[in-house]
């Protein structure tokens, strides 16, 4: 079985560019999960998808960052415009409900220069 | 709300020798307890977890957990390393009778050397 795909792996950017990243999670999964890992820490939720809809985004920074899970599937999260505090490692994950197990991706590591 | 400590950035360790990666946690409610392994390049694998039942919880690769609720503890040991235990390892608490939600430590990278 596949596991979480994300795309791309590695991302550079100057600031004040958008920057977009994708996450296909694992066939039949209904939650979908965004998290940033800032070098020398642990993840951090962004946002939390059940389904198409958005049920927990308290974490996201709205002014810049956004979020959309289409027909409940993959995934794409965009900063717009990026600032050079975003640089880190985007991690997607999914599981079959927020009562089980989560899975995650290889993540994507931005660099805004 | 929930956080977790992760009292060692880095852990050193000669090959075939125990380790031990300490993991504290606060939480005013019952928690799951999660220990996640990153190896070099790859995505976070969940190693073992605590749900309820047994405090002692065994992953298939020879690490255990015990789960003490009076310290609010959730060490990882191993008795004998191996260079392939390199990794980052990340412990993670959410409210009890979710898997979402999780809240991460900061990481201890473990380094097995010959």
């Amino acid at each position: 079985e596949a596991g979480v795909v994300q795309s791309p792996r590695y991302k550079i950017i100057e600031k004040k560019q958008p920057v977009a990243f994708w996450c296909n999670p694992i066939s039949g999964h209904n939650t979908l999960y965004w998290y940033r890992q800032n070098l020398g820490q642990g993840p951090e939720l962004l946002i939390r998808y059940e389904n198409e809809e958005a049920v927990d985004d308290s974490q996201l920074p709205k002014d810049r960052f956004s979020a959309e899970r289409l027909k409940g599937v993959d995934s794409t999260l965009k900063i717009q415009p990026a600032e050079l505090g975003d640089s880190a490692v985007y991690l997607c994950a999914s599981s079959s409900g927020r009562l089980d197990t989560q899975y995650f991706g290889p993540g994507t590591r931005l660099t805004v220069l | 709300a929930q956080s977790v400590t992760q009292l060692d950035s880095q852990v050193p360790v000669f090959e075939e020798a125990p380790v031990e990666l300490r993991c504290n946690y606060s939480s005013s409610v019952s928690v799951y307890l999660f220990w996640y392994v990153q190896y070099p390049n790859q995505g976070l694998q969940l190693l073992l977890k605590y749900l309820s039942g047994s405090t002692l919880v065994e992953s298939i690769n020879g690490f255990e957990a015990e789960f003490n609720k009076s310290q609010t503890s959730f060490h990882l040991r191993k008795p004998s390393v191996h260079i392939s235990d390199t990794a980052e390892y990340f412990c993670a608490v959410s409210k009890g009778g979710s898997q979402g939600n999780l809240i991460f430590g900061k990481g201890t990278k473990l380094s097995v050397k010959p």
